[in-house]
C-alpha cells in the first residue's frame, strides 16, 4: 500500500533561517509521481513541484529546493532564507499509480511551518 | 474568474439539514475530485470524476452524494450529516493526464 510520512508536525524558525521539511514515502510501484503543496491560511493547496520517479535530479526554484533520493524513499524540501510569508502547512503527496492521474493523491499529515520575524 | 472556485466558503448546518457544496473550474480540465481535510488527519480522497463519470468512490458514506453535470462543475450534496463530518472540503481538477492538481480554497463545514 502507498503511504506518505511527514514526521515533523510543526516547525518554528526565525526569519532568514534555512529549514528542511522531511517526506518519506512507501510504494511498491516503479512509476509514480511525488508532489509538494503549500496550504496558506486561506485554505487552498498551492502546487509547488512534481517529480517523476525516474528523475532523481535535485531541483532548485528560487529559495526552494528539493532533494529526491529513491534509495531512501525520501523527497525532502528545503526553504533557504525563510520569510514570514512562507508560514503555511506543507504537504507531501504521492500519486496513485493505478490511474496515474495527478489528482489522485496520497497525502502526508502535513508540516506546519511558522516563520517568525 | 480563474482557477477552481468553491462556494460557499463556510457552512454551518444541523444534522437534519440538506445542503450542497459547489465547485467550478475554469481551466478546461476533464477530471474533478472531492477531498476531505479533517483536523489532525491527512487529506482523504472522497470521489473522482473523469469526463463526468464517477470513477472512484472511496467508501464514502451515502450521506455524501456527488454530482458532476458537466466537466466544469462538481457538487457535493449533504444530508443528515454527523458532527464528525465537520471538516474542510476541497475540490480539485486536473486535465486527466500526468499533471498536477489545482485546488479550490475549500468549504469549511461545521455540523451542529
Amino acid at each position: 500500500a502507498q503511504k506518505v510520512t511527514q514526521a515533523q508536525t510543526e516547525i518554528s524558525v526565525v526569519e532568514k533561517e534555512d529549514v528542511t521539511l522531511d517526506c518519506v514515502y512507501e510504494t511498491r510501484d516503479t512509476t509514480y509521481y511525488l508532489f509538494w503543496y503549500k496550504q496558506p491560511p486561506s485554505g487552498e493547496l498551492v502546487f509547488l513541484i512534481r517529480r517523476n520517479s525516474f528523475d532523481e535530479q535535485n531541483e532548485i526554484s528560487g529559495r526552494y529546493s528539493w532533494n529526491f533520493q529513491k534509495s531512501t524513499s525520501s523527497f525532502n524540501f528545503t526553504i533557504t532564507a525563510s520569510q514570514v510569508v512562507d508560514s503555511a502547512v506543507y504537504f507531501c503527496a504521492l500519486s496513485d499509480p493505478i490511474y496515474n492521474q495527478g489528482g489522485k493523491l496520497i497525502f502526508g499529515q502535513g508540516t506546519e511551518l511558522s516563520v517568525k520575524p | 474568474e480563474t482557477g477552481v472556485t468553491q462556494t460557499p466558503r463556510h457552512l454551518v448546518m444541523g444534522m437534519t439539514n440538506k445542503k450542497s457544496l459547489k465547485c467550478e473550474q475554469h481551466l478546461g480540465h476533464n477530471a474533478m475530485y472531492w477531498y476531505k481535510q479533517s483536523a489532525k488527519k491527512p487529506l482523504e480522497l472522497m470521489f473522482v470524476y473523469s469526463l463526468e463519470e464517477r470513477v472512484e468512490n472511496n467508501s464514502v458514506p451515502s450521506r455524501f452524494s456527488p454530482e458532476c453535470p458537466n466537466s466544469s462543475h462538481l457538487f457535493l450534496h449533504l444530508h443528515t450529516l454527523q458532527p464528525e463530518d465537520s471538516a474542510l472540503y476541497l475540490c480539485a481538477s486536473t486535465d486527466g493526464t500526468d499533471t498536477e492538481a489545482f485546488f479550490g480554497q475549500g468549504t469549511r463545514l461545521t455540523v451542529v
